[in-house]
Order: structure tokens, then C-alpha cells, then sequence
């Protein structure tokens, strides 16, 4: 079965700085990626996904993220952050017929 | 219009109680999710249903049952609740099981036990 690993549990950045939030996965089959975001007490939304095609996947605030298949990794980016970023970002994975299984979540905490 | 909606958001109750949680999707999805999220973060996948039926249970304990009355709908009731309970639940849905499906989630329900 399909897992996921989020390489940072916490990641701190000035605003308007450049982020990367590192996602690695594992699996013997074709996958699915996802990102989600989560804000603080609410649900998680969609980010972004790669289903196939190209690499490079450009989603919703700005967010973009490369799937790496040599290196199985999924890591998203953001070139210039703002406080309103600053939430809880899972990524996932799924195979063609398993249901979808998160990474443990990365704390994005973006200062002032 | 709230595509995922669950009721109660809060839920404080105490132990040995027996809760629902209810949940509904107005996005005419045929599967339905219910997860667990700890308060690491940890999300934990308790159930899904495709079209009625249940597809998945991850060792979870019996006490957590979920009802399905439509494809519209996915509750999750739970007996003799214990302090471990204590998470936020979210209720998902997708168009189907196959993995590129995208989830949509609803907005949590805070279960405190006592």
C-alpha cells in the first residue's frame, strides 16, 4: 500500500519569503498527489493535484508543486508567502483503486 | 450552499455516553469518508462508503458505527465513549473511490469527553 511522509513537521518563514514544504512518497504503482491546506479550525481544501502530464502542477494562492518520480517526491512551493498562509499543509497519495493516505501535516508559520 | 456539512460542530459530553454525529454532502458524490484527527494533526481514515457500502474499517473499535441512510448522508455513532475519543472529526466526500478523485471535507466537529 501506498504511504506518504512529510520530511518537516514545522516550517518558518518571514513573509514574502520563498517556502518549500518537502513531501516524499512510496509506492509500486502509479500515484496520484495531492496537497491540502487546513486553517485553523476548519476543514482541509484542495491545494492542488497531480493525476499526469506534466511535472509541474500550479494550484490555488500561489502554491505550485513538482512531482519528481526518480526522487518519489511531491514537494510545494510558494515564491513570496503572506501571514494568511500560515495554516496546516498534508499531502497525500493514492493508487488507482485505495483510498487516499495523508502525511502527517506540516506546520507553516509565516512572521511578520 | 455548504458542500460538506456536519452537525454538531462542538460536542462535549462524558465518558461511558453514546453520540451521533451527522453528515451531509450535496455534491452528489457516491462515497463518503469519516475521519479522525488527533491532536497532532494526525489525519486517520475510520470509514468510507461507496454507494451504501462499506468499504474500509482501519481497526477501529467497535463502539464507532457509521449509518448511512442515503448516498447523501454518512453518520457516525459512537458507544460508551472514552477519553481517547477526544479528536475532531471530519466527514469527506468524493465522486467515486477511484484515486484521482479529489476529497471534499466538511468542517470538523470538536468531540471533547469528560
Amino acid at each position: 500500500a501506498q504511504s506518504v511522509t512529510q520530511l518537516d513537521s514545522q516550517v518558518p518563514v518571514f513573509e514574502e519569503a520563498p517556502v518549500e514544504l518537502r513531501c516524499n512518497y512510496s509506492s509500486s504503482v502509479s500515484v496520484y498527489l495531492f496537497w491540502y491546506v487546513q486553517y485553523p479550525n476548519q476543514g482541509l481544501q484542495l491545494l492542488l493535484k497531480y493525476l499526469s502530464g506534466s511535472t509541474l502542477v500550479k494550484g490555488i494562492n500561489g502554491f505550485e508543486a513538482e512531482f519528481n518520480k526518480s526522487q518519489t517526491s511531491f514537494h510545494l512551493r510558494k515564491p513570496s508567502v503572506h501571514i494568511s498562509d500560515t495554516a496546516e499543509y498534508f499531502c497525500a497519495v493514492s493508487e488507482l483503486n485505495n483510498d487516499m493516505r495523508f502525511g502527517a501535516g506540516t506546520r507553516l508559520t509565516v512572521k511578520p | 450552499d455548504t458542500a460538506v456539512s456536519q452537525t454538531p460542530k462542538y460536542l462535549v459530553t462524558q465518558m461511558g455516553n453514546d453520540k451521533s454525529i451527522k453528515c451531509e454532502q450535496n455534491l452528489g458524490h457516491d462515497t463518503m469518508y469519516w475521519y479522525k484527527q488527533d491532536s497532532k494533526k494526525f489525519l486517520k481514515i475510520m470509514f468510507s462508503y461507496n454507494n451504501k457500502e462499506l468499504i474500509i474499517n482501519e481497526t477501529v473499535p467497535n463502539r464507532f458505527s457509521p449509518k448511512s441512510p442515503d448516498k447523501a448522508h454518512l453518520n457516525l455513532h459512537i458507544n460508551s465513549l472514552e477519553l481517547g475519543d477526544s479528536a475532531v472529526y471530519f466527514c469527506a466526500s468524493s465522486q467515486g473511490r477511484q484515486g484521482s478523485y479529489e476529497q471534499y471535507f466538511g468542517p470538523g466537529t470538536r468531540l471533547t469527553v469528560t
